[in-house]
């Protein structure tokens, strides 16, 4: 079956733009997490949504955004980017929420702000 | 607010050889730990859950303990091979919230030939 899907793969952005991304997960799951993944971070948790509703946020600025479709495709939104902004953004796909259920990453979007 | 604590030194291992990963955690009783693989610029790939009541889980060359007295996970690759060389994260519930997995930030392996 088809993997968790991430668009773009690389994006280049100038300081102060928005830019959207998106995550289609695997057929048939429910829950989507996002992830921020920087060298000197780490996997950093953005949020978690689950049946179109957000379960969970992580400490980030409300510059990030995101949202779930009822065919439980994934976007977040960065506004004003910021050069500290640049990193790998890993959405994980999984069947249910809080049960234990290993994840399923896609390959991320590589985001540079310039 | 929970802890969790990698080597964060590389690990170089002699081919064939046993490698030996830990992962601490602090300040709560998580139901499960996870353990993930990342390959440079990929996602994480889930390889085992290992859950509280459990003192031992094992797939193929891979063994996962969980010492909830001690607060740490083992993870262990026996007949190691330089294919097995990658970065190798553990991951908990968060304490808030259960839907909320939180990563440590990985150790990674080198096998040498």
């Amino acid at each position: 079956k088809a993997g968790v899907t991430q668009t773009p793969r690389y994006l280049i952005k100038t300081r102060g733009q928005q830019v959207t991304l998106s995550c289609s997960p695997i057929s048939g799951h429910r829950s989507v997490s996002w992830y921020q993944q920087t060298p000197g971070q780490g996997l950093q948790f953005l949020f978690e949504y689950f049946s179109e509703t957000q379960r969970n946020k992580g400490n980030f600025p409300g510059r990030f955004s995101g949202r779930q479709f009822s065919n439980s495709r994934s976007e977040m939104n960065v506004s004003t980017l910021e050069l500290g902004d640049s990193a790998l953004y890993l959405c994980a796909s999984s069947l249910t929420t809080g049960s234990g259920d290993g994840y399923t990453f896609g390959s991320g979007t590589r985001l540079t702000v310039v | 607010s929970q802890k969790i604590e990698q080597n964060s030194e590389a690990l170089n291992i002699q081919e064939g050889k046993t490698a030996t990963l830990t992962c601490n955690y602090t300040n709560y009783s998580p139901a499960y730990l996870q353990w993930y693989r990342q390959d440079p610029g990929r996602g994480p790939v889930f390889l085992l859950l290992i859950r509280e009541n459990e003192k031992e889980k094992r797939k193929e060359r891979l063994k996962v303990t969980f010492d909830t007295t001690l607060k740490q996970s083992l993870f262990h690759i026996t007949a190691s091979q330089p294919a097995d060389s990658a970065t190798y994260l553990c991951a908990l519930p968060g304490y808030s919230s259960a839907s909320k997995i939180i990563f440590g930030s990985g150790t990674r392996l080198s096998i040498r030939p």
